[in-house]
């Protein structure tokens, strides 16, 4: 049983550029959340899609943006690339009321 | 103040050691409570998952929920070298997000 997978597993992007990050989420799963994970740091809530629509937002701004496929699959989209924007970016499938199951994560790099 | 609050650590253990990780949190509102591990270069893993005061014992490791003093504790018994790893607390709000600590490196020394 495949878990959650993510691609591309690393990327470089230039300031200014927009990235397109993929997640498939684990069989079963209806509920996909992206989240943000800086060095050292705990992950922090991007947003929450669940029929394919955006039910929670962090505080994140509208340069990120997302959407889910009837298929349950997600995009995360980050538009206008700034250097902070380096990150793990990690995509988890859920049921409602239960832990996440993460994927591996894409590896941004903004030069 | 952070809604989570975990000590980064490094923490160093012999082989054997029992671990103790721990968090607060700010708001009395929060249901959920969960601890993760993650390995270098990987995505967080569930380890234990409760919503209620009280301990909940998973093999070696017991997750503790303190809702009266807002504190949560995971206790590693007989840590071994595998164990090295960041552990993070999370706390599911009620919404739909989850709130994560900036986690605790642990090192277990062989």
């Amino acid at each position: 049983d495949a878990g959650v997978t993510q691609s591309p597993t690393h990327l470089i992007k230039t300031r200014g550029q927009q990235v397109t990050l993929r997640c498939s989420p684990k069989s079963g799963h209806d509920t996909v959340s992206w989240y943000q994970q800086a060095l050292g740091q705990g992950p922090q809530f991007i947003f929450q899609y669940y029929e394919e629509e955006e039910r929670q937002r962090g505080n994140f701004p509208d340069r990120f943006s997302g959407h889910q496929f009837p298929n349950y699959s997600s995009e995360l989209n980050v538009n206008a690339l700034l250097l902070g924007d380096s990150a793990l970016y990690l995509c988890a499938s859920s049921f409602p009321n239960y832990g996440y199951t993460f994927g591996s994560g894409t590896r941004l790099t903004v030069v | 103040q952070k809604e989570v609050e975990q000590d980064p650590g490094p923490l160093s253990v012999p082989e054997g050691a029992i671990v103790s990780l721990n968090c607060t949190y700010s708001n009395s509102a929060f249901q959920y409570f969960m601890w993760y591990r993650q390995y270098s270069r990987k995505g967080p893993e569930l380890l234990m998952y409760t919503y209620s005061s009280g301990n909940k014992e998973d093999g070696r490791f017991t997750a503790q929920v303190d809702k009266s003093s807002k504190y949560i504790s995971l206790f590693i018994r007989d840590s071994q070298p595998s164990d090295s790893a960041t552990y993070l607390c999370a706390i599911q709000t009620g919404g739909f997000k989850t709130i994560f600590g900036a986690g605790t490196r642990l090192f277990v020394k062989a």
